[in-house]
């Protein structure tokens, strides 16, 4: 099966631009959640959804973050406009059942300049 | 709330040496405990897991023990290789999210 599928692998963009992060979970999952890894701060949670519906978005830092699942095999997670201190790996993650261990992917490495 | 702490990092071993990576959790009930990898330009991977009291999660030569006691989920391995080199994070789960500790950063010598 393939895994948590995220692009772009890499971005840089310059600040004040519109940032578009995607994912597409393992079929047959349907909780999704979206992490920031930094140095500074490690591994946050940002928002999470179960069947498509945002359940908790409030690790999401500022209303310049948004994210949305459409369906159940994709979600965004948006910055608008974007600050050099958004620059970090975002991952995706999703899992089958309530208390299962979740399956990431491999990040977006995302440098604002 | 819910949390885990891990020692801090980096950890530096030499090949063959007995690893042991310490994490303490605090929580309600009795949650499902993991030990997740990420190695470099990778996203976490799950490494084991114990879901109750006196289990033991295990792979890849790696072994952890859940210790409702003394609530703590160490993770050991007898005999760690070049390879092992990457970072460890302690976990539980509180209902659909899982609470990550800050990692422990693992350098193997050869």
């Amino acid at each position: 099966d393939a895994g948590v599928i995220q692009s772009p692998r890499h971005e840089v963009t310059e600040m004040g631009q519109e940032v578009t992060l995607r994912c597409k979970p393992i079929s047959g999952h349907n909780s999704l959640f979206w992490y920031r890894q930094t140095m500074m701060r490690g591994l946050e949670l940002l928002i999470y959804f179960n069947n498509n519906v945002p359940i908790d978005d409030s690790g999401m830092p500022e209303d310049r973050f948004s994210a949305k699942m459409p369906n159940a095999s994709f979600s965004t997670l948006k910055i608008q406009p974007s600050e050099p201190r958004d620059s970090a790996v975002y991952f995706c993650a999703s899992t089958k059942n309530r208390g299962q261990p979740q399956h990431f992917g491999d990040g977006t490495r995302l440098s604002i300049l | 709330g819910d949390s885990v702490t891990q020692m801090e990092g980096p950890v530096t071993l030499s090949e063959e040496a007995f690893l042991t990576i310490n994490c303490t959790y605090t929580a309600t009930g009795y949650p499902s405990l993991f030990w997740y990898v990420q190695y470099p330009g990778e996203g976490l991977q799950l490494l084991l897991k114990a879901t109750k009291a006196d289990d033991k999660g295990s792979n890849k030569g790696f072994e952890a023990t859940y210790r409702k006691e003394t609530t703590s989920f160490h993770l050991e391995k007898g005999s760690v290789q070049v390879s092992d080199s990457a970072v460890y994070f302690c976990a539980l789960n509180r209902d659909d999210k899982i609470i990550f500790g800050k990692g422990t950063r693992l350098h193997i010598l050869p």
